[in-house]
């Protein structure tokens, strides 16, 4: 059972450009999450998504980010514009469908790291 | 609103010793709490959780972790430290939220050196 995917690993971008980034949660996992981890510090909460649905983004910046979970394929982070400020490490993390009424353990891909130059 | 410190950014200790990581949460309620580990340039590798069920929590690698809510901790220890224990631990709290899921909320991470 392959885990979380995310690609690209490593992401390299010039000012004002578009990053895209791509999760294919674990088989099974119909839910997702996104966290960025600027350097040296812990990893944030950016949005909550299950197919085809935005659940929660009070983490997401209000311009220039945008993600989705389409039907079929991967779950996309996109940063338009990029500013040098984006450069972090960016986890997608999937659990599988809630059963139990509470949350489910969410089980992290190895990240892309974005660097804006 | 739920919060999570991690007391120390940086431990070190020599192979063969006694590892301890210290972790004070917040919580309005019952909380999930997390140990995460980081290998440098890798992803997050959970070590292990606590759900309300026994206080002591056993995980992989010989770490376990003892919740204590009069004190608010949930402190990662390991009787004998390993070299390939360096790395970056991250405390987590989540809540679940109304809607069943978790909103993790991370420490801002222990960078563990463990010297021969």
């Amino acid at each position: 059972n392959a885990g979380v995917m995310q690609n690209p690993r490593h992401l390299v971008r010039r000012r004002g450009q578009e990053a895209r980034l791509r999760c294919s949660p674990m088989k099974g996992h119909s839910h997702v999450y996104w966290y960025r981890q600027l350097p040296e510090e812990g990893l944030k909460f950016m949005v909550y998504l299950q197919k085809e649905n935005i659940i929660d983004e009070s983490g997401m910046p209000k311009e220039r980010f945008s993600a989705e979970f389409p039907k079929e394929g991967p779950s996309i982070l996109r940063i338009q514009q990029v500013v040098r400020g984006d450069s972090a490490a960016y986890f997608c993390a999937s659990s599988p469908p809630n059963v139990r009424g509470g949350g489910e353990t969410q089980y992290f891909g190895p990240g892309t790291r974005l660097l804006v130059l | 609103a739920q919060s999570v410190t991690q007391l120390d950014s940086h431990v070190s200790v020599s192979e063969g010793t006694p590892v301890l990581l210290r972790c004070n949460y917040s919580s309005s309620y019952s909380p999930s709490l997390f140990w995460y580990v980081q290998h440098p340039n890798k992803g997050l590798q959970l070590l292990l959780k606590y759900t309300s069920a026994a206080t002591l929590v056993k995980g992989i690698n010989g770490f376990e972790a003892e919740f204590k809510k009069s004190e608010t901790s949930f402190h990662l220890t390991k009787p004998s430290a390993h070299m390939s224990d360096a790395a970056e631990y991250f405390c987590v709290v989540s809540a679940s939220r109304s809607g069943g899921y978790n909103k993790l909320i991370f420490g801002a991470g222990t960078r563990l050196a463990v010297h021969p």
